[in-house]
């Protein structure tokens, strides 16, 4: 079975520092997919970023950024020089390999990102 | 492109009533799900399906139903809402293992 752990359930930032997110996944298949999921105060989830199990490579864009371990589980989330428009709930998921992508969702970490 | 839409936006219902929230998508997408999210609890996935007339069971489908004629309508049914159906309801569909695109929501309340 999988899961994901977001052991942070609310962080709370002065606008301008950097803030890291966690997430830690289980899972036995050796193909697999990470996801990072947005859902601002309005509700809606936007995706952030996919990586799959293969591609370790970190990768930015633009204030965001995104360190993928294989050896510790972790797919972490830094989010640099933070805004208040940044402040959401922050989704990690995994899929693993397969035909149906389902999404295991860990429970979410609050962001609150003050003037 | 709509996207992914759902309706209706907000719904309350009493025990024992019954009711559809619609999704539809126009993305051509084979994959569609049904996400409830509990507060503090993540999403959690109710049904998938995999293209029209294939659908399964997620990780808590107890009290619901699907069924997908149509490669773009993928409609949930509650057919005796029960108060621990209070959730806010997400629809989503994708294109294999690519990411998924999430509709808007459907807050219902069951009193």
């Amino acid at each position: 079975a999988q899961k994901v752990t977001q052991a942070q359930t609310e962080i709370s930032v002065v606008e301008k520092e950097d803030v890291t997110l966690d997430c830690v996944y289980e899972t036995r298949d050796t193909t697999y997919y990470l996801f990072w999921y947005k859902q601002p105060p309005s509700g809606e989830l936007v995706f952030l970023i996919r990586r799959n199990s293969f591609d370790e490579q970190n990768e930015i864009s633009g204030r965001y950024s995104w360190n993928f371990q294989k050896s510790t589980s972790s797919f972490n989330f830094t989010i640099t020089a933070s805004q208040v428009v940044d402040s959401a709930v922050y989704f990690c998921a995994l899929s693993v390999g397969g035909a149906n992508s389902k999404l295991t969702f860990g429970k979410g970490i609050t962001l609150s990102v003050r003037p | 492109n709509a996207g992914v839409t759902q309706t209706p936006k907000f719904r309350i219902l009493k025990i024992g009533q019954s009711m559809t929230l619609q999704c539809t998508q126009d993305m051509n997408h084979n994959y569609m799900y049904w996400y409830r999210q509990d507060p503090g609890m993540g999403l959690k996935l109710i049904y998938y399906s995999v293209g029209a007339g294939i659908t399964d069971k997620g990780e808590v489908p107890n009290g619901y139903n699907v069924s997908r004629s149509t490669t773009e309508d993928f409609p949930l049914r509650l057919e005796l809402a029960a108060p621990s159906q209070t959730s806010v309801y997400f629809c989503a569909s994708s294109y294999s293992i690519n990411e998924q695109f999430f509709g808007p929501g459907t807050r219902l309340t069951v009193l």
